[in-house]
This record gives C-alpha cells, sequence and structure tokens, in this order.
C-alpha cells in the first residue's frame, strides 16, 4: 500500500533562515506531487505541483521553492524565511482524481 | 479564482442528528471531492462525485451535485463525536488534476 510521510512535524525558525521541508512516497511510482499551505483556520492553498523527476509549477509567486530531484521525493525550500511563511505545510500525492495527504508541517517562524 | 465556499462556516450539532454542508464553486468542473480534516492533522479524502453525477452516497455520507447551480452539499447522517472535524469541498477543471478547495465548515458533534 502507499504511504506519505513529511517531516519535520513541527518546526520553528528565526526571520531570515532558510527552509527545507521534504515529502516522500512509497509504494507508487510517477506520483504527482503537490504543496499546500493553510493559514489557521482557513482553507488550504496550492503552492507547487509536479508531474515528473524535475518538473515544478508555481501556482503563487512567493517566497519558497520547490524540487523533485527523484520520483517519490518532493522538497519544499526557502533561502530567507519571512513571518509570513507561517502556516501548516501539506504534502499530497495523486494517482489519478483523488489526492493523499501526509500528517503535515507546522511551521512557526519567529 | 475558482476557489469553493462552504457554507456554514461551522456547525455544532447534537450526537445523531444529521449534518448539512454546502459548497458552492465559480467555474465548470471536471469533478468534485469531499475532504475531512482532523485538527492540526492532514486531510482525508472522503468522496469524489464527477460532473454527470447528480447524487453519491458512500455509508453514513451523501454528496449531492447540481451543477447548474454550482453546488453541492455533503450530508453526514446520524452523527457521532469521532466526525467533528473540518469539512472541505475541492474542485478540479478539465486538464490536470489540480485540486481547488473551499473554506472548510468547522462541525462539531457533542455527545
Amino acid at each position: 500500500s502507499q504511504t506519505i510521510h513529511q517531516w519535520p512535524a513541527t518546526l520553528v525558525q528565526p526571520v531570515g533562515s532558510p527552509l527545507s521541508l521534504e515529502c516522500t512516497v512509497e509504494g507508487t511510482s510517477n506520483p504527482n506531487l503537490y504543496w499546500y499551505r493553510q493559514a489557521a483556520g482557513r482553507g488550504l492553498q496550492l503552492l507547487f505541483y509536479s508531474v515528473g523527476i524535475g518538473q515544478i509549477s508555481s501556482e503563487v509567486p512567493q517566497n519558497l521553492s520547490a524540487s523533485r530531484p527523484q520520483d517519490r521525493q518532493f522538497i519544499l525550500s526557502s533561502k530567507k524565511l519571512l513571518l509570513s511563511d507561517s502556516g501548516f505545510y501539506l504534502c499530497a500525492w495523486s494517482p489519478m482524481n483523488e489526492q493523499f495527504f501526509g500528517p503535515g508541517t507546522r511551521l512557526t517562524v519567529l | 479564482s475558482q476557489q469553493g465556499e462552504e457554507d456554514p462556516q461551522a456547525l455544532s450539532i447534537q450526537e445523531g442528528e444529521n449534518a448539512t454542508m454546502n459548497c458552492s464553486y465559480k467555474t465548470s468542473i471536471n469533478n468534485l471531492q469531499w475532504y475531512r480534516q482532523n485538527s492540526g492533522r492532514g486531510l482525508v479524502h472522503l468522496i469524489l462525485i464527477r460532473s454527470n453525477e447528480r447524487e453519491k452516497h458512500s455509508g453514513r455520507l451523501r454528496v449531492t451535485l447540481d451543477t447548474s447551480k454550482k453546488s453541492s452539499s455533503l450530508l453526514i447522517t446520524a452523527s457521532r463525536a469521532a466526525d467533528t472535524a473540518s469539512y472541505f469541498c475541492a474542485t478540479t477543471n478539465t486538464g490536470f488534476q489540480k485540486l481547488v478547495f473551499g473554506t472548510g465548515t468547522r462541525l462539531l458533534v457533542s455527545p
């Protein structure tokens, strides 16, 4: 069966520091992969999606970037975090229609 | 933007009652999905209804879709305290499967 992992679960970082969040999927190949951000009490905002290795599409201009160095690995990065980058970050994969979400990373930028 | 909006934003009911949540969207869709999110956790897919379907059932869940009104409803029958969560609708249009999520309904079921 398929499993999606995200780490870390929580992260507190100072403004201006770098960021790297990792997401890996097991039990499937060539999945579509997604990064979302969820502000407190709000819906999900799609940040990036990827249909294959090295293929990244950005949905909104921002301080973040994404990479897919391997088929089942999706990384969310920033060179310098802003206060507004705080939120709950969710990775998801999709074989077809529905999406399967990881447990999320709660990022607090101080 | 195609972002959906759920209504109500929050719903509080007693165990055993039915809970109905509504979702409206703006553009034509390929399918509409409902997801559930427990506090501080990832989302879990509940049910998918295609644009050519009008109603779908899964256990205690009933979803309807009215494409003429660009709206959907999620009914949870005989609710339980464990149903307490936030519920989101999400739509996809033709082409690549990008989900556009609504703002969610927070459901509280009291024992």
